[in-house]
């Protein structure tokens, strides 16, 4: 079965500073993994995908995420954090074998303070 | 363009009462559809999925039940609502081939049980 780890619920940065929230997933097949941003009270919007072609994928919003397979980690990044960013971010997996399924991670809150 | 509607948006609703939530996708035919609920401290947690007309999997024994009576429909339903259902209910689909595309949520309805 197929599941995903995310190293910190919150996580709090400096207007500014990098950004990098983890996450690691676990899968018997080439896995697809996604990340989502959740604003209060609405959907999940797609931010970026890797699904088995360029490990270093690039999202909207300025942020990126390389897929490792050695580290079995897809970690998401922003070189500049802005306040706009404040969000929950959900790491999410399924596999290139058509899984029915879309696995979450349990969510990082972030948090950008002025 | 593809767009996933949900209704009603919020909803308050005594213990013990039935309940209804209706999900509708546009520009997009024999879509593979979702319900998740994301419940305070327990993050997104796959209810059901079709993917097809009268084809429904249930992810979590409980008692919600889902229907697809039409292509592009997906229904929520519960005879009796309990304090533990409330939540925000979220419908997906499953964009492209194999869902190389993502999943893509509607707007959510926030279900609040007394």
């Amino acid at each position: 079965a197929q599941s995903v780890t995310q190293l910190g619920s919150h996580v709090s940065v400096s207007e500014g500073a990098l950004v990098l929230l983890r996450c690691n997933y676990s899968s018997s097949v080439p896995p697809y993994l996604f990340w989502y941003v959740q604003y209060p009270n609405q959907g999940l919007q797609l931010l970026l995908k890797y699904t088995s072609a360029a490990t270093l994928v690039k999202g909207i919003n300025g942020f990126e995420a390389e897929f490792k397979k050695s580290e079995t980690s897809f970690h998401l990044t922003k070189p500049s954090a802005h306040m706009s960013d404040a969000a929950e971010y959900f790491c999410a997996v399924s596999d290139e074998g058509g899984s029915e399924k879309l696995v979450f991670g349990k969510g990082t809150k972030l948090t950008v303070n002025p | 363009s593809q767009t996933i509607h949900q209704w009603p948006a919020t909803l308050v609703q005594p213990v013990g009462s039935p309940l209804s939530l209706e999900c509708t996708v546009e520009g997009t035919s024999n879509p593979n559809l979702y319900w998740y609920r994301q419940a305070a401290g327990r993050g997104l947690q796959l209810l059901f999925y079709s993917v097809g007309i009268g084809q429904i999997s249930s992810e979590v024994p409980q008692n919600l039940s889902a229907s697809r009576p039409q292509d592009r429909q997906f229904i929520l339903s519960s005879k009796k609502l309990l304090l533990s259902d409330s939540g925000f209910y979220l419908c997906a689909w499953r964009g492209g081939s194999r869902g190389r595309a993502g999943w893509f949520f509607g707007p959510g309805t926030r279900l609040t049980v007394l």
